[in-house]
């Protein structure tokens, strides 16, 4: 069964700083690995999908990597803003277009 | 750009009532999905469906049905509702496999 682990479950920082989220899987047979962003009361909003060929996606000031031999991603974030503080969710999709989610990295970037 | 539309927002009900949740998309997409989200449990999918008149279970089916009789709408039912699922329901979409799936804002659901 493929397990979705997100490391840290929380993470406060000044503005600017630029930061990582990291997450991690147990099964490497994936079609692709998704971050997604999610405001408090709000659904989730896509920001990068990276294909499982692919090493990395980069969106503006967001670039993730992907090792899926290793199991693993990272989401960086360049020059934070009070504006990205939101929940940030990676998912695994695998077979049967079936997406696979972490918990979350709960992130508060302070003024 | 109306995306996933889910209705309703807000619902309470009793333990062995039922109810409907709605979802509609405007994109065209083929695949959707229904997820209920919990502390502690992140995000699970319930149902999701590969097209028009097509359904399938996915990790926590059980107390729920599904509809997809038109390509635009995912129905989730609950037949007699239990306290267990008290959750915040989100329905998504994505035109195929391999392409992001787009989520509506979510159904918070009560059971008393």
């Amino acid at each position: 069964k493929q397990e979705v682990t997100q490391i840290p479950a929380a993470l406060s920082v000044p503005e600017g700083e630029n930061l990582v989220l990291n997450c991690s899987f147990t099964d490497s047979a994936i079609y692709n690995l998704q971050w997604f962003r999610q405001d408090p009361g709000k659904g989730l909003t896509s920001l990068l999908l990276i294909q499982s060929s692919q090493r990395e996606q980069t969106s503006g000031r967001l670039n993730a990597s992907l090792d899926k031999s290793s199991g693993r991603s990272t989401l960086y974030i360049a020059a934070s803003q009070p504006g990205d503080s939101a929940t940030y969710l990676c998912a695994v999709e695998t077979s049967g277009s079936r997406l696979t989610f972490g918990e979350g990295t709960q992130l508060t970037v302070n003024p | 750009n109306a995306g996933v539309t889910q209705t309703p927002k807000f619902r309470v009900l009793k333990t062995g009532q039922s109810m409907t949740l709605l979802c509609a998309q405007d994109m065209n997409h083929e695949y959707m999905y229904w997820y209920r989200q919990d502390p502690g449990m992140g995000l699970r999918l319930i149902h999701y469906s590969v097209g028009e008149g097509t359904t399938a279970k996915g990790e926590v089916p059980d107390g729920y049905n599904v509809s997809r009789l038109k390509k635009q709408n995912f129905l989730l039912g609950l037949e007699s509702a239990a306290p267990s699922q008290t959750s915040v329901y989100f329905c998504a979409s994505s035109y195929e496999i391999n392409q992001p799936q787009h989520f509506g804002d979510g159904t918070r659901l009560s059971i008393l």
